[in-house]
Order: structure tokens, then sequence, then C-alpha cells
């Protein structure tokens, strides 16, 4: 199986912060890799697909970036409403794996 | 609007079976696979598998081959969810979610609201 590791698992910071956080995969997966952020009781959401491309009605301070094994995912001025759980997924190979999440906190 | 409409919490003993259901509506049901993925209390997202609504063909993680049935009925555009033997492991909340496929690559555009199984002995 495809191993992902995210960097940190938490982080705090502050509205309006700029916030970058790493995912890595255990083999080069091209850019099949997809971000999702999820809050408690809530359904996850996706951010980004295939690396780069923002999804439908997301905000334009989501980025991602990356191939390979090595990917980004950029908030450009964190909002309240950022606050939450990121997740980087691979979808190069079943079973298609998930990093285990970066919990974004308010400092 | 697109949406994932999950049946409500289970609560089960040790040994049972659980059967999660997913009503789709708002696209056409054989038009894209469905997954079904689960969060553990403190624990990262992990994928149980897909089903494709269309032929049924189906993929499961080898982690729940054969603890795992995913069906779907096309008439009612619902999915299905059934994992058995149960232990306090499988506690978590189970989520059904749509997926895209492109050249580009394969992602999850739209999920249900999750539904909580609680294991206990």
């Amino acid at each position: 199986d495809i191993q992902m590791t995210q960097s940190p698992s938490s982080l705090s910071a502050s509205v309006g912060d700029r916030v970058t956080i790493a995912c890595r995969a255990s083999q080069s997966i091209s850019t099949y890799l997809n971000w999702y952020q999820h809050k408690p009781g809530k359904a996850p959401k996706l951010l980004i697909y295939a690396a780069s491309s923002l999804q439908s009605g997301v905000p334009s301070r989501f980025s991602g970036s990356g191939s390979g094994p090595d990917f980004t995912l950029t908030i450009s001025s964190l909002q309240p409403e950022d606050f939450a759980t990121y997740s980087c997924q691979q979808t190069h190979t079943t079973p298609y794996t998930f990093g285990q999440g970066t919990k974004l906190e308010i400092k | 609007q697109v949406q994932l409409v999950q049946s409500g919490a289970e609560v089960k003993k040790s040994g049972a079976s659980v059967k999660v259901s997913c009503k789709a509506s708002g696209y056409t049901f054989t038009g894209h696979y469905i997954h079904w993925v689960r969060q553990a209390p403190g624990q990262g997202l992990e994928w149980m598998g897909w089903i494709n609504p269309n032929i049924g063909g189906i993929k499961y993680a080898q982690k729940f081959q054969g603890r795992v049935t995913m069906t779907s009925d096309t008439s009612v555009s619902t999915a299905y969810m059934e994992l058995t033997r149960l232990t306090s492991d499988d506690t978590a909340v189970y989520y059904c979610a749509r997926d895209y496929i492109s050249a580009r690559g394969t992602w999850f555009d739209f999920w249900g609201q999750g539904t909580l199984v609680s294991v206990s002995s």
C-alpha cells in the first residue's frame, strides 16, 4: 500500500497567516493527489484535485502544488472558517490511502 | 443538487453486523462509483472500497476482504455497505462518497453526512 505522510500533524496559526501543509507519498504517484477539509460532525469537503486544481466553489486562497512523492497545500490568508483538519489522499493505486490529517487550530 | 443521504447511527454488539445505506439524488446514479470511507475516533480517513452501480463491479481494500459487502439498488439510487463480525475497532463514522473519474485522476467530489457506528462488547 502507498503510505501518505503529512506534516505537521497539528498547526497553530492566526487569522491572516499564510499556512503550508506538506504531504509525502511512499512512492511516486504523479499528480494523483487530492486535498480535503473536514470539520467535526460534517462531511469532508474536496478542496484540491489532481494536485493543483481548485474544486468549484472553493476560495482562491487555497492552492495545491507538487508531483511525484511531494505535495503541498497552501492557504494564503487564513480565515476563521478555515480552522479544520486537512487530509491528502492518493488515488494512484488502490487502496486509496489518506494522510493522517493536519489539524489547524487558532493561535 | 447532488446529495448523498446516509442512514442513521447504529449501536451494535461485538460479533454483530451493520448495514449502512447511502441514497443518492441530483445526478445519474449509475454514472459514478460510490466509495466507502471510515474514520475511527482520533484516526485518519480510511478507504474501504468502491462499487460501480452501473454494472455492480466492486473493489474492496484487502483489510476488509471477507467482512465487507458493498451493494447497490439502482431502482432507488441507493448504495449499501455491510460489515460483519464487528469489533470495537470498527467503531467509526462511515461515509459514502461519489467519485469523479478523469484522465487526471479520481477524486471524491460529494460525500454523505456520515453514519456513526458504535460497537460495544
